[in-house]
């Protein structure tokens, strides 16, 4: 089985401050996709990042970064010099794909507030 | 179409009704996802269509709810005798295939009387 826990439930920083969203995943398939979703107020869920279980490269696009350790089972996101258009609730995300396409399952997200 | 059109956005109905939700995925997109979210949730997933078939139902909650995608491409999730329980917003995703990243749709937010 398949488990996304993302233990903030709300986080609230001042804009211009950095701000690391934490990630942790189970899976017992040794070959997995790990994603982050945004979603603004507006409702829609935003990809932004894919990941897989072979490249624990880290990544940067622009002000936000992606810590992907296997290690500790942890996709962590970063967003630097954060904006108030940041404020959304972000999800962690999770396929396995040992028995094949199994569904995407996702965490309980965190509510990022950006306060100008 | 450019992306995953759900219809209606919003619906309203009274306990017991029976309600059809849409989902136009992208063209050409074979997989095809029905997910719920709960108010302070993350997306719940219900069912995965590749092609016309349902390869996983797992997630539906019970025999109430059904959902077809007779030619493959636009899907219609139902659900039979409405409960109260059943308020939250459906979200459809489609995908060209396995780990591709989903398109999701904007939602139908269902409201139960």
């Amino acid at each position: 089985a398949q488990k996304v826990t993302q233990a903030q439930t709300e986080i609230s920083v001042v804009e211009k401050e950095d701000v690391t969203l934490d990630c942790v995943y189970e899976t017992r398939d040794t070959t997995y996709y790990l994603f982050w979703y945004k979603q603004p107020p507006s409702g829609e869920l935003v990809f932004l990042i894919r990941r897989n279980s072979f490249d624990e490269q880290n990544e940067i696009s622009g002000r936000y970064s992606w810590n992907f350790q296997k290690s500790t089972s942890s996709f962590n996101f970063t967003i630097t010099a954060s904006q108030v258009v940041d404020s959304a609730v972000y999800f962690c995300a999770l396929i396995g794909k040992n028995s094949g396409n199994t569904p995407l399952v996702f965490g309980k997200g965190t509510r990022l507030s950006v306060i100008a | 179409g450019a992306g995953v059109s759900q219809t209606p956005s919003n619906k309203v109905t009274e306990k017991g009704k029976y309600v059809e939700l849409r989902c136009d995925p992208i063209s050409g997109h074979t997989a095809l996802y029905w997910y719920r979210q709960s108010l302070g949730q993350g997306p719940e997933f219900l069912i995965y269509f590749q092609g016309t078939g349902a390869a996983d139902d797992s997630g539906l909650p019970n025999d109430r709810f059904f959902a077809v995608r007779p030619e493959g491409s636009v899907s219609t999730l139902k659900i039979q005798r409405t409960e109260r329980g059943d308020s939250a917003v459906y979200l459809c995703a489609s995908s060209l295939a396995g780990a591709s990243g989903y398109t999701f749709g904007s939602g139908t937010r269902l409201t139960v009387v």
